[in-house]
């Protein structure tokens, strides 16, 4: 079982970015970003295909969020520019397996805020 | 977007006794590719989520048979046969046919 861990999360003030990482302790597939407001339920990011070509975002960050990958690093990553108060939550990587999530990483907090 | 909902949103259960959850989605989640691409997920306070069931019934490695899925189109049910103690926490359903994904908003477990 793959074993995921993000890092990058912190404080940031609006407008500013951050880019979020994801170590993979094995070859991954398709990945995805999912994230949680504290205490709120879980909102799906966005996904890149293994070869990283086959991208797709949430309405919410679309234009905003640039997912990428380094597969001979195992690493995934996003890219979040143009950062709102609303981008508050803790943010999971999670390797796709038929059609949904599978693993998932600890996750890390990222607040927006001046 | 597929939007999903469930209900109840709120679900005190007795131990040992059943308990279902339903999910419905606003648009087929029949994939061109004939499969139904939906997702259950649980979460205990202060964990990850971890994926219980995928494409409507077929339940993840090492999770209980206590637990099952089914549904087909847009109706979706999850079902507990005898809710243990450690089985409270969030259920989630989520769809994987459609761009964007979309995750259910919750379903609260404790016991009664």
């Amino acid at each position: 079982q793959v074993q995921l861990v993000e890092s990058g999360g912190g404080v940031v003030q609006p407008g500013g970015s951050l880019r979020l990482s994801c170590a993979a302790s094995a070859v991954t597939y398709g990945m995805h970003w999912v994230r949680q407001v504290p205490g709120k339920g879980l909102e799906w990011v966005a996904f890149i295909g293994y070869d990283g070509t086959d991208n797709h975002y949430a309405d919410s960050v679309k234009g905003r969020f640039t997912v990428s990958r380094d597969n001979s690093k195992n690493m995934l990553f996003l890219q979040m520019d143009s950062l709102r108060p609303e981008d508050t939550a803790v943010y999971y990587c999670a390797e796709d397996s038929t059609g949904g999530p599978l693993h998932w990483g600890q996750g890390t907090l990222v607040i927006v805020s001046s | 977007d597929v939007v999903m909902t469930q209900s109840p949103l709120s679900l005190p259960v007795t131990l040992g006794q059943p308990a279902s959850i339903s999910c419905r989605s606003s648009l087929s989640l029949v994939h061109s590719d004939g499969n139904t691409y939906l997702n259950w997920f649980h979460q205990r306070p202060g964990q990850s989520p971890r994926r219980l069931i995928y494409m409507v019934s077929n339940r993840d490695s090492g999770v209980p048979d206590r637990f099952s899925g089914s549904g087909s189109g847009t109706d979706f049910t999850l079902k507990i046969s005898r809710v243990e103690a450690e089985d409270v926490g969030i259920y989630y359903c989520m769809q994987g046919t459609h761009w964007p994904r979309t995750f259910g908003p919750g379903t609260k477990v404790d016991i009664k």
